[in-house]
Protein backbone atom coordinates (compact mmCIF):
# COMPACT_ATOMS: atom_id res chain seq x y z
CA UNK A 1 0.00 0.00 0.00
CA UNK A 2 1.03 3.62 0.22
CA UNK A 3 3.22 4.71 2.35
CA UNK A 4 3.88 8.72 3.00
CA UNK A 5 6.58 10.33 5.17
CA UNK A 6 6.47 13.54 6.43
CA UNK A 7 9.21 15.89 7.47
CA UNK A 8 10.03 17.90 9.75
CA UNK A 9 7.86 16.54 12.92
CA UNK A 10 8.37 19.97 14.19
CA UNK A 11 8.99 23.35 13.06
CA UNK A 12 9.89 26.36 14.75
CA UNK A 13 9.96 30.23 12.40
CA UNK A 14 9.91 33.37 13.50
CA UNK A 15 6.97 35.65 12.41
CA UNK A 16 6.71 36.79 9.14
CA UNK A 17 9.42 33.83 7.65
CA UNK A 18 8.94 31.66 5.49
CA UNK A 19 7.92 27.79 6.65
CA UNK A 20 8.51 24.56 4.31
CA UNK A 21 6.71 20.71 4.74
CA UNK A 22 8.21 17.95 2.85
CA UNK A 23 6.43 14.54 2.20
CA UNK A 24 7.42 12.04 -0.16
CA UNK A 25 5.37 9.22 -1.30
CA UNK A 26 5.77 5.73 -2.49
CA UNK A 27 3.13 4.48 -4.50
CA UNK A 28 3.51 6.18 -8.05
CA UNK A 29 -0.68 5.96 -8.79
CA UNK A 30 -0.98 8.66 -6.60
CA UNK A 31 -2.51 11.58 -8.00
CA UNK A 32 -4.01 13.79 -5.64
CA UNK A 33 -2.12 15.18 -2.34
CA UNK A 34 -4.06 17.44 0.01
CA UNK A 35 -2.57 19.44 3.00
CA UNK A 36 -4.52 19.98 6.13
CA UNK A 37 -3.65 21.94 9.24
CA UNK A 38 -5.31 21.07 12.36
CA UNK A 39 -5.40 23.44 15.89
CA UNK A 40 -5.49 21.60 19.10
CA UNK A 41 -8.29 19.63 19.87
CA UNK A 42 -10.54 20.29 16.56
CA UNK A 43 -10.51 17.97 13.23
CA UNK A 44 -8.13 18.38 10.62
CA UNK A 45 -9.24 21.59 8.31
CA UNK A 46 -8.09 21.09 4.47
CA UNK A 47 -6.02 24.67 3.13
CA UNK A 48 -4.80 23.26 0.04
CA UNK A 49 -4.97 20.22 -2.95
CA UNK A 50 -2.82 19.41 -6.04
CA UNK A 51 -3.88 17.14 -8.59
CA UNK A 52 -0.78 14.98 -10.01
CA UNK A 53 -1.57 17.23 -13.75
CA UNK A 54 -0.10 20.16 -11.93
CA UNK A 55 3.37 20.78 -10.83
CA UNK A 56 2.50 23.93 -8.52
CA UNK A 57 -0.83 25.60 -6.64
CA UNK A 58 -1.03 29.00 -4.52
CA UNK A 59 -3.10 30.85 -2.80
CA UNK A 60 -2.73 33.69 -0.83
CA UNK A 61 0.35 32.81 1.58
CA UNK A 62 0.33 29.12 1.17
CA UNK A 63 1.42 27.33 -2.34
CA UNK A 64 2.14 23.26 -2.61
CA UNK A 65 4.58 21.93 -5.36
CA UNK A 66 4.71 18.60 -6.73
CA UNK A 67 7.69 16.45 -8.17
CA UNK A 68 6.16 13.40 -9.40
CA UNK A 69 9.50 11.91 -10.64
CA UNK A 70 10.98 12.18 -7.51
CA UNK A 71 7.46 11.12 -5.75
CA UNK A 72 7.56 13.94 -3.01
CA UNK A 73 5.69 17.35 -2.49
CA UNK A 74 5.98 20.41 -0.18
CA UNK A 75 4.20 22.96 1.30
CA UNK A 76 5.03 26.46 1.38
CA UNK A 77 3.52 29.27 4.00
CA UNK A 78 4.89 32.46 3.63
CA UNK A 79 4.77 35.74 6.07
CA UNK A 80 3.92 33.59 8.44
CA UNK A 81 1.35 34.51 11.57
CA UNK A 82 1.03 33.29 15.27
CA UNK A 83 -2.11 32.00 13.89
CA UNK A 84 -0.60 29.76 11.48
CA UNK A 85 0.45 27.50 14.49
CA UNK A 86 -0.42 24.24 14.00
CA UNK A 87 -0.22 21.19 12.94
CA UNK A 88 -0.31 20.23 9.77
CA UNK A 89 -0.53 17.22 7.52
CA UNK A 90 0.04 16.12 4.05
CA UNK A 91 -1.56 13.04 2.20
CA UNK A 92 -1.59 11.16 -0.50
CA UNK A 93 -4.66 9.14 -2.66
CA UNK A 94 -4.63 6.97 -6.11
CA UNK A 95 -8.48 9.09 -6.39
CA UNK A 96 -10.54 7.57 -8.78
CA UNK A 97 -10.08 3.67 -8.33
CA UNK A 98 -10.12 4.15 -4.24
CA UNK A 99 -13.15 6.65 -3.84
CA UNK A 100 -10.87 9.24 -2.40
CA UNK A 101 -8.96 6.61 0.58
CA UNK A 102 -5.92 8.73 1.66
CA UNK A 103 -2.85 7.71 3.35
CA UNK A 104 -1.54 10.21 5.79
CA UNK A 105 1.43 11.43 7.27
CA UNK A 106 2.48 11.65 10.90
CA UNK A 107 2.19 15.58 11.23
CA UNK A 108 4.41 18.43 11.76
CA UNK A 109 3.75 20.65 14.33
CA UNK A 110 4.59 24.23 13.49
CA UNK A 111 4.98 27.04 16.13
CA UNK A 112 5.13 31.16 14.88
CA UNK A 113 6.66 32.70 17.43
CA UNK A 114 5.87 36.67 17.82
CA UNK B 1 -24.98 25.21 8.26
CA UNK B 2 -23.80 22.09 5.90
CA UNK B 3 -21.00 20.07 7.77
CA UNK B 4 -20.16 17.05 10.16
CA UNK B 5 -20.87 16.52 13.78
CA UNK B 6 -19.70 14.24 16.00
CA UNK B 7 -20.93 12.88 18.61
CA UNK B 8 -20.13 13.13 22.21
CA UNK B 9 -17.53 16.01 22.76
CA UNK B 10 -15.85 13.34 25.24
CA UNK B 11 -16.73 10.19 26.37
CA UNK B 12 -15.79 7.56 28.86
CA UNK B 13 -15.84 3.44 28.83
CA UNK B 14 -15.34 1.45 31.54
CA UNK B 15 -13.69 -2.06 30.98
CA UNK B 16 -15.47 -4.60 28.92
CA UNK B 17 -18.37 -2.15 27.69
CA UNK B 18 -18.70 -1.01 24.15
CA UNK B 19 -19.21 2.63 23.13
CA UNK B 20 -21.22 4.16 20.10
CA UNK B 21 -19.48 7.14 18.23
CA UNK B 22 -22.14 9.45 16.57
CA UNK B 23 -20.99 10.73 13.08
CA UNK B 24 -23.69 12.93 10.93
CA UNK B 25 -23.15 15.03 7.98
CA UNK B 26 -25.63 17.10 5.95
CA UNK B 27 -23.08 18.05 2.63
CA UNK B 28 -24.96 14.88 0.79
CA UNK B 29 -21.50 12.85 0.56
CA UNK B 30 -21.80 9.50 -0.23
CA UNK B 31 -18.71 7.97 1.58
CA UNK B 32 -17.70 7.80 4.98
CA UNK B 33 -14.55 7.64 6.75
CA UNK B 34 -13.65 6.63 10.70
CA UNK B 35 -9.71 7.55 11.72
CA UNK B 36 -8.26 6.94 15.25
CA UNK B 37 -5.33 9.79 15.82
CA UNK B 38 -2.99 9.05 18.75
CA UNK B 39 -1.04 11.72 20.07
CA UNK B 40 1.77 13.18 18.07
CA UNK B 41 0.86 10.90 15.06
CA UNK B 42 -1.09 10.89 12.05
CA UNK B 43 -4.82 9.55 11.28
CA UNK B 44 -5.13 5.64 10.58
CA UNK B 45 -8.54 4.76 9.22
CA UNK B 46 -10.52 2.36 11.01
CA UNK B 47 -13.75 1.87 8.36
CA UNK B 48 -15.06 3.42 5.34
CA UNK B 49 -17.67 3.17 2.94
CA UNK B 50 -18.87 4.50 -0.48
CA UNK B 51 -22.42 3.84 0.11
CA UNK B 52 -25.30 2.95 1.89
CA UNK B 53 -25.04 -0.20 3.69
CA UNK B 54 -21.94 -1.23 2.58
CA UNK B 55 -18.50 -0.88 4.27
CA UNK B 56 -14.88 -1.60 3.99
CA UNK B 57 -12.52 -2.33 6.26
CA UNK B 58 -9.61 0.52 7.00
CA UNK B 59 -5.91 -0.23 8.19
CA UNK B 60 -6.80 -0.71 11.99
CA UNK B 61 -10.18 -2.32 12.10
CA UNK B 62 -10.12 -5.12 14.42
CA UNK B 63 -11.91 -4.29 17.81
CA UNK B 64 -14.43 -2.01 16.09
CA UNK B 65 -17.82 -2.11 13.98
CA UNK B 66 -20.18 0.10 12.07
CA UNK B 67 -23.22 0.65 10.45
CA UNK B 68 -24.31 2.29 7.43
CA UNK B 69 -28.08 2.33 7.15
CA UNK B 70 -28.41 5.95 5.85
CA UNK B 71 -26.57 8.20 3.88
CA UNK B 72 -26.04 10.89 6.54
CA UNK B 73 -24.98 8.39 9.51
CA UNK B 74 -21.90 6.43 9.63
CA UNK B 75 -22.16 5.41 13.87
CA UNK B 76 -18.61 3.61 14.96
CA UNK B 77 -18.54 1.40 17.68
CA UNK B 78 -15.48 0.44 20.16
CA UNK B 79 -15.79 -2.92 21.43
CA UNK B 80 -14.18 -4.34 24.35
CA UNK B 81 -12.59 -6.08 21.86
CA UNK B 82 -10.22 -3.13 21.83
CA UNK B 83 -7.96 -3.15 24.04
CA UNK B 84 -6.59 0.20 23.58
CA UNK B 85 -8.99 2.59 22.68
CA UNK B 86 -8.16 6.01 24.47
CA UNK B 87 -7.57 8.23 21.22
CA UNK B 88 -9.10 10.75 19.22
CA UNK B 89 -11.69 9.69 16.83
CA UNK B 90 -12.49 11.73 13.86
CA UNK B 91 -15.00 11.16 10.73
CA UNK B 92 -14.74 12.66 7.38
CA UNK B 93 -17.21 12.75 4.33
CA UNK B 94 -16.19 12.78 0.89
CA UNK B 95 -17.90 12.55 -2.70
CA UNK B 96 -17.68 9.51 -4.39
CA UNK B 97 -15.23 9.57 -7.54
CA UNK B 98 -12.90 12.20 -8.98
CA UNK B 99 -10.18 13.50 -6.89
CA UNK B 100 -11.79 15.22 -3.98
CA UNK B 101 -10.97 15.53 -0.22
CA UNK B 102 -12.17 14.70 2.90
CA UNK B 103 -13.94 16.68 5.20
CA UNK B 104 -13.56 16.29 8.80
CA UNK B 105 -15.53 16.82 11.76
CA UNK B 106 -14.66 18.11 15.08
CA UNK B 107 -13.72 14.67 16.38
CA UNK B 108 -14.10 12.99 19.77
CA UNK B 109 -11.99 11.73 22.74
CA UNK B 110 -12.36 8.69 23.81
CA UNK B 111 -10.55 8.19 27.32
CA UNK B 112 -10.97 4.43 29.34
CA UNK B 113 -11.58 4.61 33.13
Amino acid sequence: GENVEQHPSTLSVQEGDSAVIKCTYSDSASNYFPWYKQELGKGPQLIIDIRSNVGEKKDQRIAVTLNKTAKHFSLHITETQPEDSAVYFCAASIGETSGSRLTFGEGTQLTVNP
Amino acid sequence: DGGITQSPKYLFRKEGQNVTLSCEQNLNHDAMYWYRQDPGQGLRLIYYSQIVNDFQKGDIAEGYSVSREKKESFPLTVTSAQKNPTAFYLCASSIVGGLKSQYFGPGTRLLVL
